[in-house]
């Protein structure tokens, strides 16, 4: 079975700072995954996702990931972080072969200082 | 975009009595889920459904939790009897088919909290 890891609970960047969230998975053969962003009291919105091709995968809001098969990584970018990003952000894999259900991470809480 | 409508968004109830949570999906969307998130926790799968059955539950599916979509109404999930660890944010998902297979589009929530 599939599985996520975000190895950071929390994160703290000040805003402006770059930013890197860091998702690994686990899965033999290729997957799809998924950035999720949760703000306080809402539902999961979707950031970006990676169906195979090209490995950089743009978002919303100048967020960005790589999918790396070596690695068994899908790390989550962005170059300037802004104080409305503070939320708590979900990794999620999902295989052809398994309803397409998510599989998701605990989740990375972001924390934006001034 | 498109959105997944969740009805209640808070519901208190005591323990034992029932609970149904109402899910409207995305419009043309054929696979419907539920998972849970305990506060502060990650989101859990329970259940996913296509043409009127269940696909796939996890172990979190208790025998007191059933799901239903009766008439292409509203996707339902229902606990009878509801007992103190139900209490969680419930999480209504909807799913196409065609270039973006595999996407969810997932509700706000219902919070249930169980007394």
């Amino acid at each position: 079975a599939q599985s996520v890891t975000q190895p950071d609970a929390r994160v703290t960047v000040s805003e402006g700072a770059s930013l890197q969230l860091r998702c690994k998975y686990s899965y033999f053969g290729t997957p799809y995954l998924f950035w999720y962003v949760q703000y306080p009291r809402q539902g999961l919105q979707l950031l970006l996702k990676y169906y195979p091709g090209d490995p950089v995968v743009q978002g919303v809001n100048g967020f960005e990931a790589e999918f790396s098969k070596s690695n068994s990584s899908f790390h989550l970018r962005k170059a300037s972080v802004h104080w409305s990003d503070w939320a708590v952000y979900f990794c999620a894999v999902s295989i052809s072969g398994g309803n397409y259900k998510p599989t998701f991470g605990k989740g990375t809480s972001l924390v934006v200082h001034p | 975009g498109p959105k997944v409508l969740q009805i209640p968004s808070h519901q208190i109830i005591d323990m034992g009595q029932m609970v149904t949570l109402n899910c409207d999906p995305v419009s043309n969307h054929l696979y419907f889920y539920w998972y849970k998130q305990i506060l502060g926790q990650q989101m859990e799968f329970l259940v996913n459904f296509y043409n009127g059955k269940v696909m796939e539950k996890s172990k979190l599916f208790k025998d007191q939790f059933s799901v239903e979509r009766p008439d292409g109404s509203y996707f339902t999930l229902k606990i009878q009897p509801t007992a103190l660890e139900d209490s969680a944010v419930y999480f209504c998902a909807s799913r196409g088919q065609g270039a973006n297979t595999g996407q969810l589009y997932f509700g706000e929530g219902s919070k249930l909290t169980v007394l």
